[in-house]
């Protein structure tokens, strides 16, 4: 089993969708957890982090359920622009975890 | 502010030869880390540097893959002899440190073994 799970997708919506994503993590003691974006043939890079209390940034809303160890990424009023690959990362003692990402797509 | 900085971009060489591939991360991060990521698949973790000293190792083909940080900046990576199931992106990332910080991804290089 992965350390890091994540529903590969493809996740194809229409503009406008609301689209939620789940990551499940296997290591109890994971402290700290993010979501990276990645774009065809591109670097990750910071979507946010994820609080223990939930946090919103903008039309991305992001949640932490540590007794069932996992997370999640809701995407609300989809643009074209949101396509990409969401990877999951979950961390602690100095080391982080990527999941194998989930790719959406949103068409017109 | 610079970004990380990753050459070559692109690489082909042949099973048996060998590669190396360079970073330099971000002034003043102090954690230096080198994934390996495979078409489809997330970033795994390779090596992790701390300064110049060696974190996190557990993942890296030994009898292959070498890494190392002189001076706890720039850091290379070396494959010998590369396999054809070698092929992919080599990310490098840095960070502040090795604790809940954002990672700062480089732009990759793609390796292609034939």
């Amino acid at each position: 089993r992965k350390e890091v799970e994540q529903d590969p997708g493809p996740f194809n919506v229409p503009e406008g969708a609301t689209v939620a994503f789940n990551c499940t993590y296997s290591n109890s003691a994971s402290q700290s957890f993010f979501w990276y974006r990645q774009d065809c043939r591109k670097e990750p890079k910071l979507l946010m982090s994820v609080y223990s209390s939930g946090n919103e940034d903008g039309r991305f809303t992001a949640q932490l359920n540590r007794a069932s160890q996992y997370i999640s990424l809701l995407i609300r009023d989809s643009k074209l622009s949101d396509s990409a690959t969401y990877l999951c990362v979950a961390g602690g003692a100095g080391k982080s975890t990527f999941g194998d990402g989930t790719t959406l797509t949103v068409k017109p | 502010e610079a970004g990380v900085a990753q050459s070559p971009r692109y690489k082909i060489i042949e099973k048996r030869q060998s590669v190396a591939f360079w970073c330099n991360p971000i002034s003043g991060h102090a954690t230096l880390y080198w994934y390996q990521q495979i078409l489809g698949q997330g970033p795994k973790l390779l090596i992790q540097f701390q300064n110049n000293g060696v974190v996190d190792d557990s993942q890296l083909p030994k009898d292959r893959f070498s890494a190392e940080r002189l001076k706890g900046v720039d850091s290379t990576l070396k494959i010998q002899p590369a396999k054809l199931e070698d092929s992919a992106v080599y990310l490098c990332a840095s960070s502040l440190g090795t604790g809940p910080y954002e990672q700062y991804f480089g732009p990759g290089t793609r390796l292609t073994v034939t």
